[in-house]
């Protein structure tokens, strides 16, 4: 029962640099979301797909991307990093826009 | 845009205390309410919802939460806590139309044993 798997856990990058962030679910929810979260600021979400093949922008898009490869795995992606998206980056996933949400264990993300 | 507040950042309290977590929405319209919890080191977890009837909803681990729809707010209660409660817990909004989420920055509680 894995439930969300988010790759990697933890990665340094140096500002400019690109990565992205996999995200992947196993419960055959039709929606899912990128969030990130910092100190004192709560969840706040960046990116959402609510079925497959669409996507939206949330609270704070810019500076990412997204893509929602199939029903399953939902890539956050960052052309060109910088200090201002140290983060953690949960992703998460419903049955249904409005259900519950589940998490994954999140990545830690540096940016020097 | 919809706001969560969560006006305790931080709470200390003994073991066998009762907690209550203040949290206040603005949205005028019919919302779906959640507290999650994220214990150190771990992702967030879902203690309990509300979505519509009863307005005192209980969830996991002894918790309930009242919604009261005039006060636009949706407080976390617990009688008794343990040490193992210490975590941070989060409320959240969804308008029952709409697709995202809205996050209050979060309460960390910490019990004394």
């Amino acid at each position: 029962n894995a439930g969300v798997t988010q790759t990697p856990k933890f990665q340094v990058l140096k500002t400019g640099q690109s990565m992205t962030l996999q995200c992947a679910q196993d419960m055959n929810h039709n929606s899912m979301y990128w969030y990130r979260q910092d100190p004192g600021m709560g969840l706040r979400l960046i990116y959402y797909s609510a079925s497959e093949g669409t996507t939206d922008k949330g609270e704070v898009p810019n500076g990412y991307n997204v893509s929602r490869l199939n029903k399953r795995e939902f890539s956050l992606r960052l052309e060109s990093a910088a200090p201002s998206q140290t983060s953690v980056y949960f992703c998460a996933s419903s049955e249904d826009p409005g259900a519950p949400q589940h998490f994954g264990d999140g990545t830690r993300l540096s940016i020097l | 845009a919809q706001s969560v507040s969560q006006h305790n950042h931080h709470v200390i309290l003994s073991e066998a205390a009762s907690l209550e977590l203040g949290c206040n929405y603005s949205y005028g319209g019919t919302v779906n309410l959640f507290w999650y919890v994220q214990y150190p080191g771990q992702h967030l977890q879902l203690l309990l919802k509300y979505f519509s009837g009863d307005p005192l909803v209980k969830g996991i681990k002894g918790f309930e939460a009242e919604f009261i729809k005039s006060k636009f707010s949706f407080n976390l209660r617990k009688p008794s806590v343990q040490w193992s409660d210490t975590a941070e817990y989060f409320c959240a909004v969804n308008a029952n139309t709409g697709n995202q989420f809205y996050f209050g920055t979060g309460t960390s509680l910490t019990v004394i044993p």
